[in-house]
Protein backbone atom coordinates (compact mmCIF):
# COMPACT_ATOMS: atom_id res chain seq x y z
CA UNK A 1 0.00 0.00 0.00
CA UNK A 2 1.91 3.27 -1.29
CA UNK A 3 -0.47 5.63 1.13
CA UNK A 4 -2.16 7.13 -1.83
CA UNK A 5 -5.78 6.99 -2.17
CA UNK A 6 -7.54 7.45 -5.46
CA UNK A 7 -11.75 7.16 -5.83
CA UNK A 8 -13.53 5.62 -7.07
CA UNK A 9 -11.87 2.65 -8.97
CA UNK A 10 -14.34 2.38 -11.65
CA UNK A 11 -15.99 4.58 -13.37
CA UNK A 12 -18.28 4.17 -16.36
CA UNK A 13 -20.05 7.35 -18.25
CA UNK A 14 -21.40 8.20 -21.40
CA UNK A 15 -19.97 10.38 -24.09
CA UNK A 16 -20.29 14.14 -23.48
CA UNK A 17 -20.52 13.77 -19.56
CA UNK A 18 -18.24 15.22 -17.20
CA UNK A 19 -15.97 12.87 -14.26
CA UNK A 20 -14.50 14.12 -11.25
CA UNK A 21 -11.85 12.23 -10.08
CA UNK A 22 -10.16 12.29 -6.53
CA UNK A 23 -7.22 11.93 -4.82
CA UNK A 24 -5.52 11.94 -1.57
CA UNK A 25 -1.86 11.69 -1.67
CA UNK A 26 0.52 10.25 1.11
CA UNK A 27 0.35 12.03 4.44
CA UNK A 28 3.25 14.75 4.46
CA UNK A 29 3.33 14.88 0.32
CA UNK A 30 3.18 18.58 -0.91
CA UNK A 31 3.59 17.24 -4.45
CA UNK A 32 0.45 16.06 -6.25
CA UNK A 33 0.98 14.38 -9.86
CA UNK A 34 -1.82 12.91 -12.42
CA UNK A 35 -0.94 10.75 -15.26
CA UNK A 36 -2.97 9.04 -18.10
CA UNK A 37 -2.19 5.30 -19.04
CA UNK A 38 -3.73 3.62 -22.17
CA UNK A 39 -3.02 0.97 -24.51
CA UNK A 40 -1.70 3.33 -27.31
CA UNK A 41 -0.18 6.35 -25.56
CA UNK A 42 1.08 4.54 -22.49
CA UNK A 43 1.93 6.40 -19.31
CA UNK A 44 1.45 10.13 -19.69
CA UNK A 45 2.16 12.77 -17.78
CA UNK A 46 -0.81 15.33 -17.37
CA UNK A 47 -0.41 17.83 -14.77
CA UNK A 48 1.14 18.26 -11.75
CA UNK A 49 0.58 20.52 -8.44
CA UNK A 50 2.50 21.22 -5.47
CA UNK A 51 0.83 22.58 -2.39
CA UNK A 52 -1.77 24.17 -3.71
CA UNK A 53 -0.15 25.82 -7.25
CA UNK A 54 0.09 24.31 -10.54
CA UNK A 55 3.99 23.83 -11.21
CA UNK A 56 3.92 21.97 -14.66
CA UNK A 57 1.79 20.53 -17.34
CA UNK A 58 2.13 17.77 -20.13
CA UNK A 59 -0.14 16.24 -22.27
CA UNK A 60 -3.38 17.79 -20.78
CA UNK A 61 -6.30 18.31 -23.01
CA UNK A 62 -8.57 21.22 -22.64
CA UNK A 63 -11.34 19.82 -21.32
CA UNK A 64 -9.42 18.56 -18.74
CA UNK A 65 -8.33 20.34 -15.53
CA UNK A 66 -7.55 19.51 -11.70
CA UNK A 67 -6.67 21.38 -8.79
CA UNK A 68 -5.40 20.76 -5.12
CA UNK A 69 -6.80 21.71 -2.24
CA UNK A 70 -5.82 23.73 0.97
CA UNK A 71 -6.09 19.83 2.44
CA UNK A 72 -3.74 18.91 -0.12
CA UNK A 73 -6.12 16.42 -1.80
CA UNK A 74 -6.24 16.91 -5.51
CA UNK A 75 -9.01 16.58 -8.24
CA UNK A 76 -9.15 15.85 -11.78
CA UNK A 77 -12.12 17.10 -14.03
CA UNK A 78 -12.59 15.85 -17.15
CA UNK A 79 -15.73 16.95 -19.40
CA UNK A 80 -17.07 16.43 -23.07
CA UNK A 81 -15.63 13.17 -22.41
CA UNK A 82 -14.69 11.17 -25.14
CA UNK A 83 -14.27 7.23 -26.37
CA UNK A 84 -10.88 8.07 -26.16
CA UNK A 85 -10.36 9.41 -22.52
CA UNK A 86 -11.16 5.48 -21.54
CA UNK A 87 -7.59 4.57 -19.89
CA UNK A 88 -6.40 4.31 -16.42
CA UNK A 89 -5.96 7.12 -14.36
CA UNK A 90 -3.19 7.79 -11.93
CA UNK A 91 -2.19 10.05 -9.76
CA UNK A 92 1.01 10.35 -7.60
CA UNK A 93 2.24 12.35 -4.67
CA UNK A 94 6.18 12.85 -3.51
CA UNK A 95 7.38 14.45 -0.45
CA UNK A 96 8.66 17.86 -2.07
CA UNK A 97 9.77 19.92 -5.09
CA UNK A 98 12.75 21.37 -5.90
CA UNK A 99 13.04 24.73 -5.61
CA UNK A 100 12.30 26.74 -8.96
CA UNK A 101 12.84 24.90 -12.49
CA UNK A 102 14.64 21.59 -12.94
CA UNK A 103 14.39 17.60 -11.97
CA UNK A 104 13.23 16.92 -8.67
CA UNK A 105 14.96 13.61 -7.94
CA UNK A 106 12.12 12.76 -5.79
CA UNK A 107 10.10 9.05 -6.52
CA UNK A 108 6.66 9.49 -6.64
CA UNK A 109 4.07 7.00 -4.79
CA UNK A 110 1.50 5.88 -7.17
CA UNK A 111 -2.28 5.50 -6.13
CA UNK A 112 -4.10 2.01 -7.18
CA UNK A 113 -5.75 4.20 -10.43
CA UNK A 114 -9.26 4.70 -11.63
CA UNK A 115 -10.17 3.22 -14.57
CA UNK A 116 -12.61 5.31 -16.37
CA UNK A 117 -14.58 3.80 -19.19
CA UNK A 118 -16.82 6.15 -21.79
CA UNK A 119 -19.51 4.28 -23.87
CA UNK B 1 10.11 16.70 -24.87
CA UNK B 2 12.38 13.87 -23.66
CA UNK B 3 11.61 10.77 -25.05
CA UNK B 4 12.18 6.99 -23.48
CA UNK B 5 12.62 4.05 -25.62
CA UNK B 6 12.51 0.64 -23.58
CA UNK B 7 13.95 -2.61 -25.12
CA UNK B 8 12.60 -5.31 -25.59
CA UNK B 9 8.84 -4.78 -25.26
CA UNK B 10 7.68 -7.74 -23.86
CA UNK B 11 10.27 -10.80 -22.76
CA UNK B 12 8.76 -14.23 -21.88
CA UNK B 13 11.72 -16.05 -19.73
CA UNK B 14 12.12 -19.46 -18.06
CA UNK B 15 12.12 -19.08 -14.05
CA UNK B 16 15.99 -18.91 -12.82
CA UNK B 17 17.24 -17.14 -16.14
CA UNK B 18 18.94 -13.66 -15.60
CA UNK B 19 17.33 -10.98 -18.12
CA UNK B 20 18.18 -7.21 -19.20
CA UNK B 21 15.54 -4.45 -19.81
CA UNK B 22 17.00 -1.54 -21.59
CA UNK B 23 15.85 2.38 -21.23
CA UNK B 24 17.30 4.80 -23.67
CA UNK B 25 16.79 8.51 -23.53
CA UNK B 26 16.94 11.13 -26.06
CA UNK B 27 18.13 13.63 -23.67
CA UNK B 28 20.66 13.36 -21.15
CA UNK B 29 18.77 12.29 -18.16
CA UNK B 30 19.07 14.10 -14.81
CA UNK B 31 17.32 11.44 -12.54
CA UNK B 32 16.18 7.79 -13.90
CA UNK B 33 13.94 5.61 -11.90
CA UNK B 34 12.85 2.33 -12.30
CA UNK B 35 9.52 1.27 -11.33
CA UNK B 36 7.02 -1.75 -11.61
CA UNK B 37 3.93 -2.12 -12.41
CA UNK B 38 1.35 -5.14 -12.18
CA UNK B 39 -1.23 -5.24 -14.65
CA UNK B 40 -4.32 -2.22 -13.93
CA UNK B 41 -2.27 -1.31 -10.78
CA UNK B 42 -0.65 1.40 -9.55
CA UNK B 43 3.07 1.59 -10.13
CA UNK B 44 6.13 0.45 -7.25
CA UNK B 45 9.02 2.76 -7.15
CA UNK B 46 12.17 -0.10 -7.51
CA UNK B 47 15.07 2.20 -7.66
CA UNK B 48 16.01 6.20 -8.63
CA UNK B 49 19.80 6.76 -10.18
CA UNK B 50 21.39 9.82 -10.94
CA UNK B 51 24.98 10.02 -11.57
CA UNK B 52 26.70 9.08 -14.59
CA UNK B 53 28.10 5.37 -13.69
CA UNK B 54 26.43 4.58 -10.66
CA UNK B 55 24.67 1.35 -10.29
CA UNK B 56 21.86 0.52 -7.07
CA UNK B 57 20.84 -3.22 -6.49
CA UNK B 58 17.95 -4.25 -4.51
CA UNK B 59 17.44 -8.75 -3.98
CA UNK B 60 17.96 -9.89 -7.49
CA UNK B 61 17.62 -6.68 -9.32
CA UNK B 62 20.17 -4.30 -10.33
CA UNK B 63 20.21 -1.33 -12.57
CA UNK B 64 22.68 1.03 -13.59
CA UNK B 65 23.15 4.61 -15.23
CA UNK B 66 25.88 4.66 -18.22
CA UNK B 67 28.66 7.03 -18.03
CA UNK B 68 26.85 9.45 -20.72
CA UNK B 69 23.57 9.23 -18.50
CA UNK B 70 21.65 8.48 -21.77
CA UNK B 71 21.09 5.26 -21.19
CA UNK B 72 20.28 2.65 -17.98
CA UNK B 73 19.61 -0.85 -17.97
CA UNK B 74 17.53 -3.31 -15.17
CA UNK B 75 19.24 -6.76 -14.74
CA UNK B 76 17.21 -9.48 -12.48
CA UNK B 77 19.24 -12.15 -11.84
CA UNK B 78 17.47 -15.64 -11.34
CA UNK B 79 13.82 -14.74 -12.25
CA UNK B 80 11.47 -15.67 -10.36
CA UNK B 81 7.30 -15.93 -10.96
CA UNK B 82 7.06 -13.10 -8.79
CA UNK B 83 9.10 -10.64 -11.03
CA UNK B 84 6.34 -10.66 -13.57
CA UNK B 85 5.03 -7.60 -14.31
CA UNK B 86 5.60 -4.45 -17.02
CA UNK B 87 8.85 -2.36 -15.77
CA UNK B 88 8.97 1.41 -16.86
CA UNK B 89 11.42 3.69 -16.32
CA UNK B 90 10.76 7.42 -15.67
CA UNK B 91 12.85 10.08 -16.12
CA UNK B 92 12.35 13.91 -14.48
CA UNK B 93 12.75 16.37 -17.81
CA UNK B 94 15.46 18.52 -17.85
CA UNK B 95 13.75 21.59 -17.91
CA UNK B 96 10.39 22.44 -15.98
CA UNK B 97 9.22 19.64 -14.18
CA UNK B 98 7.82 17.59 -16.30
CA UNK B 99 7.94 13.83 -15.90
CA UNK B 100 8.26 11.27 -18.65
CA UNK B 101 7.97 7.48 -18.68
CA UNK B 102 9.03 4.49 -21.13
CA UNK B 103 7.57 2.70 -23.10
CA UNK B 104 7.46 -0.54 -20.95
CA UNK B 105 8.52 -3.48 -21.07
CA UNK B 106 6.04 -6.85 -20.14
CA UNK B 107 8.07 -9.47 -18.68
CA UNK B 108 6.38 -12.66 -18.00
CA UNK B 109 8.38 -15.21 -15.79
CA UNK B 110 7.07 -19.00 -16.75
CA UNK B 111 7.71 -21.51 -13.75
Amino acid sequence: DSGVTQTPKHLITATGQRVTLRCSPRSGDLSVYWYQQSLDQGLQFLIQYYNGEERAKGNILERFSAQQFPDLHSELNLSSLELGDSALYFCASSVVLAGGWGPTYNEQFFGPGTRLTVL
Amino acid sequence: SQELEQSPQSLIVQEGKNLTINCTSSKTLYGLYWYKQKYGEGLIFLMMLQKGGEEKSHEKITAKLDEKKQQSSLHITASQPSHAGIYLCGADGNTGNQFYFGTGTSLTVIP
